[in-house]
């Protein structure tokens, strides 16, 4: 079975604070990504990657950064924690070259609160 | 317009009810579909893919329409553990490649 984690399930951070988040998977996938979840609005895609060293913005990365040095592990980055980042953060990784067609499996996810 | 729309109900059924939920999306060159389940406080994981000729997965049957561009997903003699989020997801062409879209998501609360 394909298992991704990632490094907390619960965070309280205070404003201003550099929060790290890291994601671990153990299949050999090429391709991960992180996403946050918020309430009525659904999954949003903050950055993702399709190779070690590669990183590319989603739909929403301001206030974020990331990186991948090694091809399992995928970190993302808050380099100055602030309130509106309160919310589910979840990684995903896929495996497949032909990515339209891919699966996404996530991890159990991280709640960050901002304080 | 969101890119992907479902009605985020919440759906109250009894258990062996049918349920049905619709999913729409705005891209007519969207390439590929599926139906994530997603448990409280919990990750999403892969229900079922859909294809353009429809797909059926023991109680869960789904469908695509790309004339109307909506997805939709069927589930008979509903169980206490189908209440769950039903995200609809898309995958769509986009500057370099493709991107996946995740609807908002549609609760189902089966009741005893």
């Amino acid at each position: 079975d394909v298992k991704v984690t990632q490094s907390s399930r619960y965070l309280v951070k205070r404003t201003g604070e550099k929060v790290f988040l890291e994601c671990v998977q153990d299949m050999d996938h090429e391709n991960m990504f992180w996403y946050r979840q918020d309430p009525g609005l659904g999954l949003r895609l903050i950055y993702f990657s399709y190779d070690v060293k590669m990183k590319e913005k989603g739909d929403i990365p301001e206030g974020y950064s990331v990186s991948r040095e090694k091809k399992e592990r995928f970190s993302l980055i808050l380099e100055s924690a602030s309130t509106n980042q309160t919310s589910m953060y979840l990684c995903a990784s896929s495996s497949t070259r032909d990515r339209v067609f891919d699966t996404q499996y996530f991890g159990p996810g991280t709640r960050l609160t901002v304080l | 317009r969101k890119e992907v729309e479902q009605d985020p109900g919440p759906f109250n059924v009894p258990e062996g009810a049918t349920v049905a939920f619709n999913c729409t999306y705005s891209n007519s060159a969207s390439q590929s579909f599926f139906w994530y389940r997603q448990d409280c406080r919990k990750e999403p994981k892969l229900l079922m893919s859909v294809y353009s000729s429809g797909n059926e997965d023991g109680r869960f049957t789904a469908q695509l329409n790309r004339a109307s561009q909506y997805i939709s997903l069927l589930i008979r003699d509903s169980k206490l553990s189908d209440s769950a989020t039903y995200l609809c997801v898309v995958n769509t062409p986009s500057t370099g490649g493709f991107k996946t879209i995740f609807g908002a998501g549609t609760r189902l609360f089966v009741k005893a």
